[in-house]
């Protein structure tokens, strides 16, 4: 079974620009998160989503968004870019047939986004 | 809200010689806990996990890692470590969904 696949790989964007990030999960899962991974604050829990809902939030401003699709596919979005932007954006999938807790959440490889 | 300490930020270790990466956590009621491994320029990668039964949890690649529910701790051991388990390691706890992770310990396993 293929893993988690996220698009593009490295990306780079100036400062207020927008960006987009896609995120593939594992065949038959339905859950996907995001995190944000920095050398400053670590791993960082950014959204979660459920059969096409947010279903989970971190605390991230406004700007950070994100959307999936019918087939489980995921999309974040970041707006108005900051140079704080840049860091390893990871994507998880987990099946969900339990409940949040107690699922497994396989990673992606990660989209690394640098903001000039 | 749960939190997760590794106490160690970077632990050097000849190859061969056993080694063991500490985290606390702080949650006291159900914990569900996570190690994951990060090698340069990848994503994260299961090694193990504590959902509940026996306490100590056997993973991959040699590791495993014992939950202390009184200590609140869920160190990751392995008796006889490869230069190739030079990597990042987290530990994580699950809160409704969301991972929790600690900030990290930089494992260097030195010839």
């Amino acid at each position: 079974k293929a893993g988690v696949t996220q698009t593009p790989r490295y990306l780079i964007k100036t400062r207020g620009q927008q960006v987009t990030l896609s995120c593939s999960p594992i065949s038959g899962h339905r859950s996907v998160s995001w995190y944000q991974q920095t050398p400053g604050q670590g791993l960082q829990f950014l959204f979660e989503y459920f059969s096409e809902t947010q279903r989970n939030k971190g605390n991230f401003p406004g700007r950070f968004s994100g959307r999936q699709f019918s087939n489980s596919r995921s999309e974040m979005n970041v707006s108005t870019l900051e140079l704080g932007d840049s860091a390893l954006y990871l994507c998880a999938s987990s099946l969900d047939n339990s409940g949040g807790a107690l699922e497994t959440q396989y990673f992606g490889p990660g989209t690394r986004l640098l903001v000039l | 809200a749960q939190s997760v300490t590794q106490l160690d930020s970077q632990v050097p270790v000849f190859e061969e010689a056993p080694v063991e990466l500490r985290c606390n956590y702080s949650s006291s009621v159900s914990v569900y806990l996570f190690w994951y491994v990060q090698y340069p320029n990848q994503g994260l990668q299961l090694l193990l996990k504590y959902l509940s039964g026996s306490t100590l949890v056997k993973g991959i690649n040699g590791f495993e890692a014992e939950f202390n529910k009184s200590q609140t701790s869920f160190h990751l051991r392995k008796p006889s470590v490869h230069i190739s388990d030079t990597a990042e390691y987290f530990c994580a706890v699950n809160e409704r969904g969301k991972l929790i992770f600690g900030q990290g310990t930089t494992l260097q396993v030195k010839p």
